[in-house]
């Protein structure tokens, strides 16, 4: 099965902050991506990246930067965190062979707080 | 730009009946892939059934089915004999051929009543 993994389940942070959410795959896929969560929202793009170095800009990239240095691991970076970007965040992967048809996997998601 | 609408924010079964979540979506392509993932309190998000728009059969995994009307660009998940783990988030999702990126609806709560 395939395993996605999120460093924290749960994480505080202080307003101002530099903050690194880090993902995980240990299926060798070629794509990852960031959302984030919120109640009536559903989810939304922050970023996406389809080969390491790779990145392309979602829906709402504002205040987020990323980093895939390696092919297993994606990261989230929030520059300086702000109270509005307190929300849930999923990372998910697949793989690129027949790309349509295959399904994400999501990891657990982690719940940020902005504080 | 696509759009995925989920029309319902609640939706409350018994357990043993049939519940059935609605999906619309809005796109110009004739190739694409629809989804049904179920997102379990506190748990991870999980694929339930997918559906490929250039088939006319609807999909169907044990109680998980789908009612694909292209023509009118709807995609209802139906679940059959309902179960206590059936209670969960359900988002419908939208992808274009040879893109990677999902556009989700924003989700259907099913509560699940003994």
């Amino acid at each position: 099965d395939v395993k996605v993994t999120q460093s924290s389940r749960y994480l505080v942070k202080r307003t101002g902050e530099k903050v690194f959410l880090e993902c995980v795959q240990d299926m060798d896929h070629e794509n990852m991506f960031w959302y984030r969560q919120d109640p009536g929202l559903g989810l939304r793009l922050i970023y996406f990246s389809y080969d390491v170095k790779m990145k392309e800009k979602g829906d709402i990239p504002e205040g987020y930067s990323v980093s895939r240095e390696k092919k297993e691991r994606f990261s989230l970076i929030l520059e300086s965190a702000s109270t509005n970007q307190t929300s849930m965040y999923l990372c998910a992967s697949s793989s690129h062979v027949g790309a349509s048809n295959q399904p994400q996997h999501f990891g657990d998601g982690t719940r940020l707080s902005i504080l | 730009a696509q759009t995925v609408t989920q029309s319902q924010p609640e939706m409350s079964v018994q357990e043993a009946e049939t519940v059935t979540l609605s999906c619309t979506y809005d796109t110009s392509e004739s190739d694409y892939y629809l989804f049904w993932y179920k997102q379990p309190p506190s748990r991870q998000m999980i694929l339930v059934i997918r559906q490929e728009a250039y088939k006319q059969q609807n999909a169907t995994e044990n109680r998980f089915s789908v009612n694909f009307q292209k023509a009118a660009k709807s995609f209802s998940l139906k679940i059959s004999d309902s179960q206590l783990g059936d209670a969960a988030m359900y988002f419908c999702a939208y992808r274009r051929s040879g893109y990677s990126t999902l556009t989700f609806g924003k989700g259907t709560m099913l509560l699940v009543s003994p």
